[in-house]
């Protein structure tokens, strides 16, 4: 399988608002609630921010969102800060205890 | 506070093998599945392999099946990846991660080791 689609880069000022999306197909994204997001910085590990679509594990700021809408998954950062510039990964369940992960978005924030 | 520390990364030519290990620690690693992932140099999080609990099921990207193995030791908290006929393509830094939740959530992170395959 492809990796998941996410734009390259995306970016905003601080306070503002972002999201990034993640197509896939109804092989992965579009056919299990199991998307997950992760931040990582750089030469850090990832660190998981969502997971199963929408919740937040604990420690996770509320301002981080997720959302699916047919084969697109998408994370939205509210009040973005400038901890927040990283690059973030979707990850999506694959079938038969497979993953997929996405080509990650690097997010600047300005 | 869970831990997990990766070794045994290095230099190998193409075609060799190597052997990394995952050390696990902070909880009680026989009750996990676990996962290894891989990021080549300047790209992004690419899965790997999984292994259940007990160790009685494993799965793979298709493009290390045959070539890499999976296998764990509960009884001294590790997790490893056997990794033969390694090619250029598969210099990474290779990650190993706890599973949790239905088998689709990686909730914690070693801090990786890195793999160089070349001449």
């Amino acid at each position: 399988q492809s990796a998941l689609t996410q734009p390259r880069s995306v970016s905003g000022s601080p306070g503002q608002s972002v999201t990034i999306s993640c197509t896939g197909t109804s092989s992965n994204v579009g056919g299990y609630d199991c998307v997950s997001w992760y931040q990582q910085r750089p030469g850090k590990a990832p660190k998981l921010m969502i997971y199963d679509v929408f919740k937040r594990p604990s420690g996770v700021p509320d301002r981080f969102s997720g959302s699916k809408s047919g084969k697109t998954a998408s994370l939205t950062i509210s009040g973005l800060q400038a901890e927040d510039e990283a690059d973030y990964y979707c990850c999506s369940y694959a079938g038969t205890y497979t993953l997929i992960f996405g080509g990650g978005t690097r997010l600047t924030v300005l | 506070e869970v831990q997990l520390v990766e070794s045994g990364g290095g230099l190998v030519q193409p075609g060799g093998s190597l052997r990394l290990s995952c050390a696990a620690s902070g909880f009680t690693f026989s009750r996990y599945w676990m996962s290894w992932v891989r990021q080549a140099p300047g790209k992004g999080l690419e899965w790997v392999a999984n292994i259940k609990q007990e160790g009685s099921e494993k799965h793979y990207v298709d493009s290390v099946k045959g070539r890499f193995t999976v296998s764990r030791d509960n009884a001294k908290n590790s997790l490893f990846l056997q990794m033969n006929s390694l090619r250029a393509e598969d210099t990474a830094v290779y990650f190993c991660a706890r599973i949790v939740g239905d088998g689709t959530v990686l909730d914690y992170w070693g801090q990786g080791t890195l793999v160089t395959v070349s001449s």
